[in-house]
């Protein structure tokens, strides 16, 4: 079956330094793959998408990767800041899939 | 009207009474998908509906079942409630079935099933 997985710990850095979060997924060949971002008591709200003939995809201080051979994304935050702090959901879906979310991985960023 | 409303905020419930959660979907989307996460856990896919149609199910009973009406909102009704039913109740709209852009999602209904 479909498996997503993601850092289950989590991730603590200071502020400015770059955050990396990492999503694997098995037996799945997904044509996209979405990152959202949840705050506690909250609905997930999109980020990004990424196609998988893209290798790599930016938004300000966000940066995506889509390795399908490795069937893995990482997800980057340069110059992080205590306001990122949040969980980071992947979701890797097909064309017509319904969207499948990954447990998630908590960032949190300290002064 | 932009965004995706969902109501009530939070709900407390008896084991094996019925809940109906309400979802808006965010305006021109006619596609709204719901999802339950449990404390800790990411969104764990109910059912989608497309065009009032419902439009694949998850791993979830029968005694979760849902309706979309003609502009698109959406209900969730749970019957013969139990404990694990107490989650975070998440309603997503898009425009289409097809995965192309990302979903919207509402605030949540809190349930608590005591």
């Amino acid at each position: 079956s479909q498996k997503i997985e993601q850092n289950s710990e989590a991730l603590n850095i200071q502020e400015g330094k770059t955050a990396t979060l990492t999503c694997n997924y098995t037996n799945y060949s997904p044509a996209y793959l979405q990152w959202y971002r949840q705050d506690p008591g909250r609905g997930p709200v999109f980020l990004l998408l990424i196609r998988e003939n893209e290798k790599e995809k930016r938004k300000e201080r966000l940066k995506v990767t889509f390795d399908t051979t490795l069937k893995q994304s990482l997800f980057h935050i340069t110059a992080s800041q205590p306001a990122d702090s949040a969980t980071y959901l992947c979701a890797p879906s097909g064309n017509t899939d319904k969207l499948i979310f990954g447990t998630g991985t908590r960032l949190q960023v300290f002064p | 009207e932009t965004g995706v409303t969902q109501s009530p905020t939070h709900l407390i419930k008896t084991r094996g009474q019925q809940v109906t959660l309400r979802c808006s979907s965010q305006s021109g989307h006619n596609t709204v998908s719901w999802y339950q996460q449990a404390l800790g856990q990411g969104p764990q896919f109910i059912f989608q509906y497309y065009r009032e149609e419902e439009n694949g199910r998850g791993n979830f009973p029968p005694r979760f079942s849902g309706l979309q009406f003609p502009n698109y909102s959406s209900e969730l009704n749970v019957n013969a409630l139990e404990l694990d039913d107490s989650a975070l109740y998440l309603c997503a709209s898009s425009l289409g079935v097809r995965i192309s852009e990302g979903y919207t999602f509402g605030s949540g209904t809190r349930l608590t099933v005591v």
